[in-house]
């Protein structure tokens, strides 16, 4: 298994420029999520998913888009990127289903984004 | 207020010395879960142990233990035998109940001395 794999590894985009941070997983696991680390603020989350169809806001969901069209795939959508955006993405699963509430996250390898 | 609080920014151990990394926690919830990662300075995310809120036993993974103290509410992450390759940053996150998000503490940076 490849586990959570996230593209691209390095970004560089411009002031207003729009982009997709791809994730996928391979661990038929219904929960996804993407979170967002700046220095001294640990992790926050930014959305998740419970499922293909189903998406729902976190802590910072503000300037970003998500989909689930998939179980595999959780795509996180920069609009129109500001200098704010600036910072490393991770996105992680965990399985929920019964029998299974630990929930642990695994997560993937992180895409570092630099907005000029 | 905050969810989760690590209040050591930075800690030191020398090698083969135990240590204890600090985590409180908020919730109402009574059902709820504890979790403990790792992110070394390569950057990924490593988990290393979990604790129920309806365990009794505190947790053990290897070297890793979880030192869970309900009525305090803190959670703290006990590392045996220190190594030079635990030297990284480790982050404490909580689950709620049957709730879909996870906190994250804004971690504490562990430094292993020779």
């Amino acid at each position: 298994n490849a586990g959570v794999t996230q593209t691209p590894k390095f970004q560089v985009l411009k002031t207003g420029q729009s982009m997709t941070l791809q994730c996928a997983q391979d661990m038929n696991h219904e929960y996804m999520s993407w979170y967002r680390q700046d220095p001294g603020m640990g992790l926050r989350l930014i959305h998740y998913s419970v499922g293909a169809g189903i998406t729902d806001q976190g802590e910072v969901p503000n300037g970003y888009n998500v989909s689930r069209s998939t179980t595999e795939d959780f795509p996180l959508r920069l609009l129109s990127a500001a200098p704010s955006q600036t910072s490393v993405y991770f996105c992680a699963s965990s399985y929920f289903g019964p029998g299974h509430s630990v929930g642990t996250q695994y997560f993937g390898p992180g895409t570092r984004l630099l907005v000029l | 207020a905050q969810k989760i609080t690590q209040t050591q920014p930075g800690m030191f151990v020398q090698e083969k010395e135990a240590v204890t990394l600090d985590c409180t926690y908020d919730t109402s919830d009574q059902s709820y879960g504890l979790f403990w990662y790792k992110q070394p300075s390569s950057g990924e995310m490593i988990f290393l142990i979990y604790q129920g809120s309806y365990d009794e036993q505190n947790a053990t993974e290897g070297r890793y233990s979880l030192n869970f103290q309900k009525a305090r509410k803190s959670a703290n992450l006990v590392i045996s035998a220190s190594q030079l390759g635990d030297s990284a940053m480790y982050f404490c996150a909580m689950r709620e109940g049957t709730g879909n998000q996870f906190y994250f503490g804004t971690g504490t940076s562990l430094t292993v001395i020779p």
